[in-house]
C-alpha cells in the first residue's frame, strides 16, 4: 500500500495569498497523482490529474508540480470560492489512496 | 451535461445490508470505469470499490473485502454498492466517481449518499 503524507492539515491565508499545499509519497508513483477539492454538500472536483495537467473549466491560479515522490499544489491569488478542502490521490497502484487532506481556511 | 444521481442511503442497523445506487448520464458509461469512495465523519476520503468499464473486473479496499459487491447496469447507464453486515465504523458519506478507461483519477462524482450505522 503506498502510503501519503499531506500537508498541512490546516493552512489559514487571506483572498489574494498564493498558498502551497504538499504531498509525499511512500514510493515512487511517476505522475500518477490527482488533486481534489471538496466543499461541504456539493460534489467533489478534480483539480488537477497527472501531477500537473489541469482539469477542464479549472482556474489557471491552480498549479500542480512534482514527480515521483514528493507533489505540491500551488492556488496563486486565492479567492473566496477557493476555501476548501483539498485532497491529493494516487492512482499509481491499488488500492488508490488519499493523503489526510488540507483544510483552507479564511484568516 | 454529466450527472451522476445517487440514491440509496440512511439510517441502518448494525449487521443489516445496503444498496447505493448511482445514475449516470453526459457521458461514455461503457467506456467508464466507476468507483465507489467514501468519507466517515471527520476523516479523510478512503477509495473502496472499483468495476472496469467492461464490468468484468472488479477490486475492493482489504478493510471491506468480502462485505462489498460492486455492479454495473449497461441497460440503465447505473452502477451499484451493496454493503453486507454493516458495522459501525461503516458510518460515512459514500461517493460514486467514474475514471475514463485506462485513467485512475476521478474525473466526475455523485454528490455522495450519507450511510448512518447505528442501533
Amino acid at each position: 500500500v503506498i502510503r501519503m503524507t499531506q500537508s498541512p492539515s490546516l493552512l489559514s491565508a487571506s483572498t489574494g495569498d498564493r498558498i502551497y499545499i504538499s504531498c509525499r509519497m511512500s514510493q515512487d508513483i511517476t505522475t500518477h497523482l490527482a488533486w481534489y477539492q471538496l466543499k461541504p454538500g456539493e460534489a467533489p472536483k478534480l483539480l488537477i490529474y497527472a501531477a500537473s495537467a489541469l482539469q477542464r473549466g479549472v482556474p489557471s491560479r491552480f498549479n500542480g508540480s512534482g514527480s515521483g515522490t514528493d507533489f505540491t499544489l500551488t492556488i496563486s491569488c486565492l479567492q473566496s470560492e477557493d476555501f476548501a478542502t483539498y485532497y491529493c490521490q494516487q492512482y499509481h497502484s491499488l488500492p488508490y489512496t488519499f493523503g489526510q487532506g488540507t483544510n483552507l481556511e479564511i484568516k | 451535461q454529466v450527472q451522476l444521481v445517487q440514491s440509496g442511503g440512511g439510517v441502518m442497523q448494525p449487521g443489516r445490508s445496503l444498496r447505493l445506487s448511482c445514475a449516470t448520464s453526459g457521458f461514455n458509461f461503457m467506456n467508464s470505469a466507476m468507483h465507489w469512495v467514501r468519507q466517515s465523519p471527520g476523516k479523510g476520503l478512503e477509495w473502496v470499490a472499483l468495476i472496469s468499464y467492461h464490468g468484468r473486473t472488479t477490486y475492493y479496499a482489504d478493510s471491506l473485502r468480502g462485505r462489498l459487491t460492486v455492479s454495473k447496469d449497461f441497460s440503465s447507464n447505473s452502477v451499484f454498492l451493496h454493503v453486507a453486515s454493516l458495522r459501525l465504523e461503516d458510518t460515512a458519506t459514500y461517493y460514486c466517481a467514474r475514471s475514463a478507461a485506462g485513467f485512475n483519477f476521478f474525473d466526475f462524482w455523485g454528490h455522495g449518499s450519507v450511510v448512518i450505522v447505528a442501533s
